[in-house]
């Protein structure tokens, strides 16, 4: 089974400029989950997707960061314009659907891509 | 809010020898699932071990083990005859249904020849 995939791997703009990151997840995988981690800490959760609606963007800057997952698949997270304090590694991440039955349930962990590392100069 | 803490940045092991990692959590929940995912260098996040609350048996993968005490909101992870391609930060980690995966803020395992 083919994995998550992200592009780009990494990228370097200057601040005040636009970056894209796009994640396509494992076939099937109902939940999607941006995360940002800065060097020396955890990841922390941008955005979760369940198919194609929103279920937690609370943590989203939305003054600057935007993301979409058209059609419940492919996702994009978008940061205009990008400020120094968004040097970071991008993860994306999917995940089965989550039963009520447990006895249904196959593998409930998330499955992460390699990740985007941006830099912000 | 569910909350995960690992309260040890960094820890260091001698090759071949056991270490054993600390998280713990806060939840209301009573059906959810607990993780060990190690992190290389390379940024790639790799499941180690997970451990789902209803069972009481702990899990076990190989060198890799895990305490479990639900009354005690505790999840520690055992790692024995520790190898150098062991040396990571490890991130214990929280999932419930229809919520977030949330993370510990990560242990940094160093492993000395």
């Amino acid at each position: 089974e083919a994995g998550v995939a992200q592009s780009p791997r990494y990228k370097i703009i200057e601040k005040r400029q636009s970056v894209a990151f796009w994640c396509n997840p494992i076939s099937g995988h109902a939940t999607l989950y941006w995360y940002q981690q800065i060097l020396g800490q955890g990841p922390k959760l941008l955005i979760q997707f369940q198919n194609n609606g929103v279920v937690d963007d609370s943590q989203l800057p939305k003054d600057r960061f935007s993301a979409e997952r058209l059609k419940g698949v492919d996702s994009t997270l978008k940061i205009q314009p990008a400020k120094l304090e968004d040097s970071a590694v991008y993860l994306c991440a999917s995940r089965p659907f989550w039963f009520r039955d447990h006895r249904r349930r196959a593998n409930t962990e998330a499955f992460f891509g390699q990740g985007t590392r941006l830099t912000v100069v | 809010a569910q909350t995960v803490t690992q309260s040890q940045p960094e820890m260091s092991v001698q090759e071949a020898e056991t270490v054993t990692l600390s998280c713990t959590y806060d939840t209301s929940e009573s059906d959810y699932y607990l993780f060990w995912y190690k992190q290389p260098p390379s940024r790639q996040m790799i499941l180690v071990i997970r451990q789902e609350a209803y069972k009481q048996q702990n899990a076990t993968e190989n060198r890799f083990s895990v305490n479990f005490q639900k009354a005690a909101k505790s999840f520690s992870l055992k790692i024995s005859d520790s190898q150098l391609g062991d040396a990571a930060m490890y991130f214990c980690a929280y999932a419930t249904s229809g919520s977030r995966l949330t993370f510990g803020e990560g242990t940094q395992l160093t492993v000395n020849p």
